[in-house]
């Protein structure tokens, strides 16, 4: 079993679609849970991040942890076609917080 | 504020070569780092650096060098260059206090190199 398990799409939606981007993971030692949007052609940047269990909103963006599941979502309301990239998420290494374990990223495409 | 600056761009070499990557930060950044993303794989770690003079393996080290002489640069060397090596390269840093557990990573354009 992989360490964490990110379907790679492609998604692709209407504009003003709420979408839903999903991994999951094996290691119940993370603690911090975090999503990078990358732009095709540009490195990663951080979208959000959290800590632990629960819900974290900024804007259109809602990333949400269930420890139980070992289960993490981002949620994207109101999609706008800027928001097309490829969305990664990615855990601090329990062992190495310097090393992150990533997902593959899914491909996200907003047609207007 | 530039953030992280990689050179060159894009490179195309042929088997046996040797190059150097280019990657310099201006944000006083401790914690540096190469990854290489290529299709199905993902991000995976090659080196990285948590200060001047200190150097680390990651993931997938063999057939890159890397030496840290000072806080901003951080090149990474391809000895004798692979086909297998034909990837988009990323250099990466991050601030050590205060962040030391969110991984929070700025990342450089990358560096598309193609091995013949």
């Amino acid at each position: 079993q992989k360490e964490v398990e990110q379907d790679p799409g492609p998604l692709s939606v209407p504009e003003g679609a709420i979408v839903s981007l999903n991994c999951t993971y094996s290691n119940s030692a993370f603690q911090y849970f975090m999503w990078y949007r990358q732009y095709s052609r540009k490195g990663p940047e951080l979208l959000m991040y959290t800590y632990s269990s629960g819900n974290k909103e900024d804007g259109r963006f809602t990333a949400q942890v269930d420890k139980s599941s070992k289960y993490i979502s981002l949620f994207i309301r109101d999609s706008q076609p800027s928001d097309s990239a490829t969305y990664l998420c990615a855990f601090p290494n329990a062992g190495n917080n310097r090393k992150l374990i990533w997902g593959l990223g899914t491909s996200l495409a907003v047609n207007p | 504020n530039a953030g992280v600056t990689q050179t060159p761009k894009f490179q195309v070499l042929k088997t046996g070569q040797s190059m150097t990557l280019q990657c310099a930060q201006d944000m006083n950044h401790e914690y540096m780092s190469w990854y290489r993303q290529d299709p199905g794989m993902g991000l995976r770690l090659i080196h990285y650096s948590v200060g001047a003079g200190i150097t680390d393996q990651g993931e997938v080290p063999n057939g890159y060098n890397v030496s840290r002489s000072t806080t901003e640069d951080f090149p990474l060397r391809l000895l004798s260059a692979a086909p297998s090596q034909t990837s988009v390269y990323f250099c990466a840093s991050s601030h050590p206090s205060g962040r030391a557990y969110t991984g929070e990573l700025f990342f450089g354009e990358g560096s598309r190199l193609t091995v013949l």
